[in-house]
């Protein structure tokens, strides 16, 4: 089936600095990937959705400036939070959509963000 | 705007059956999914309906009406292993918006 691998699962970073954080569809072509973010006990809120070689559509309230993404290629997806803060520790997840068959959308496994 | 209910919090014994229901409001729907998430993973694939009625998967089943706006999941045969959050989902206009999720603790 159709897998998405996310990297890393885990990362600290510094106040002030930039992680970036990678999708890969490992077996097929992902025309459109979402990026949720996840607070402790909470839903999966849907931050952007890119599109292969197009710029990526942000939901209201979302900084662009402050996450950048980049879908440069079919199998590759990128978020990069700059200049963090400890309100942007959070669980962030990207979604590859419409893979098909059982008309799931397939996640990656999810990268820890913690910001000291 | 956009919204999907859920209950908070559901607690059932180990071999009974439990249904999680979900209301949802949205811009634009082409069908309703259900998650599976564990703490610290990702959530999985469960189920889908684009059409009314009932989907059986297994131990597990989703039901949709669209004209009520209503859907819910239903779980036979309870096991520990099943203790985690759900997540009812709704396709919406080329992306995927998901409600506020209902913790499932399945008691021995």
């Amino acid at each position: 089936g159709a897998v998405v691998s996310q990297h890393p699962s885990r990362v600290i970073c510094k106040s002030g600095t930039s992680v970036k954080i990678e999708c890969r569809s490992l077996d097929f072509q992902a025309t459109t990937m979402f990026w949720y973010r996840q607070f402790p006990k909470q839903s999966l809120m849907l931050m952007a959705t890119s599109n292969e070689g197009s710029k990526a559509t942000y939901e209201q309230g979302v900084e662009k400036d402050k996450f950048l993404i980049n879908h440069a290629s079919l199998t590759l997806s990128t978020l990069t939070v700059t200049s963090a803060h400890p309100e942007d520790s959070s669980f962030y997840i990207c979604s590859a959509g419409g893979t098909g068959g059982n008309y799931g959308y397939t996640f990656g496994s999810g990268t820890r963000l913690t910001v000291v | 705007g956009q919204s999907l209910e859920q209950p908070s919090e559901v607690t059932a014994v180990e071999g009974a059956i439990v249904q999680i229901n979900c209301t949802y409001q949205t811009s634009g729907f082409y069908g309703l999914s259900w998650y599976q998430q564990h703490d610290g993973g990702a959530p999985t694939f469960l189920s889908y309906n684009g059409l009314d009625g009932l989907e059986e998967t297994g131990r597990f089943s989703s039901f949709l009406s669209r004209s009520d706006s209503y859907g819910y999941l239903l779980l036979q045969e309870l096991q520990m292993k099943d203790s985690a959050s759900y997540f009812c989902a709704v396709d919406s206009s080329y992306k995927l918006i998901f409600g506020s999720g209902t913790r499932l603790l399945v008691r021995p």
